[in-house]
């Protein structure tokens, strides 16, 4: 069965550093998504992509973040200068529809942390 | 931001019995739900999901009903297997690709 993947499982990083957590989306899949989970709280959303650019972005997805489809099957997430509250579980999906509702599909998470 | 609660953190049944998860939602313009299961260390596993124009969506052990007068969706699990025990996320979106999640509510089932 078709999944998404991200790499790496565990980052550790110094506060300051710029981090690429990675993603392979299902391959014929439209959406691409990165969602986060800091320790104890909800799942929350930071950003949609569709046709090569942000379709929807949240208050958390500042000019620190940023994403990418840099060839036709990983997607990135990129933190230029880490900060201590960045520390959480990345989560990357995907949707595969042209309907306006689709079910998105996680990958297992990549924990970042920021020491 | 509380647009969709879930306010049991925790629930406990035995095994054969009926689970049933609830989640209520403040947002009137959510029109598509969805139910999430999650084992730790690793990611939510899509479960079943339901639009605003039904009431209930039927998959297997797994039915979830939507009351949109009262803002609430429950999932119900019957019969409940030790398998089952994970961290449940009830999510909504209205159009945007973008999922709105409960806090979770973690089922044990016990044998």
């Amino acid at each position: 069965e078709p999944e998404v993947t991200q790499t790496p499982s565990h980052q550790v990083t110094q506060m300051g550093q710029e981090v690429i957590l990675r993603c392979v989306p299902i391959s014929n899949h439209l959406y691409f998504y990165w969602y986060r989970q800091i320790l104890g709280q909800k799942v929350e959303f930071l950003v949609s992509f569709y046709n090569n650019e942000i379709s929807e972005k949240s208050e958390i997805f500042d000019d620190q973040f940023s994403v990418e489809r840099p060839d036709g099957s990983n997607f990135t997430l990129k933190i230029r200068s880490t900060k201590l509250e960045d520390s959480a579980m990345y989560f990357c999906a995907s949707s595969g529809g042209t309907g306006i509702y689709n079910e998105q599909f996680f990958g297992p998470g990549t924990r970042l942390t920021v020491l | 931001d509380q647009q969709v609660k879930q306010n049991s953190p925790s629930l406990s049944v035995q095994e054969g019995r009926i689970s049933i998860l609830n989640c209520d939602y403040t947002n009137s313009m959510f029109d598509y739900f969805l139910w999430y299961k999650k084992y730790p260390a690793e990611g939510p596993t899509f479960l079943i999901s339901i639009s605003s124009i039904k009431d209930k969506n039927e998959d297997g052990r797994f039915t979830v009903f939507l009351n949109k007068s009262a803002k609430h969706l429950s999932l119900h699990i019957v019969p409940s297997q030790p398998g089952d025990s994970a961290v449940y996320f009830c999510a909504a979106d209205q159009g945007a690709q973008k999922l709105v999640f409960g806090q979770g509510t973690r089922l044990t089932i016990n044998p």
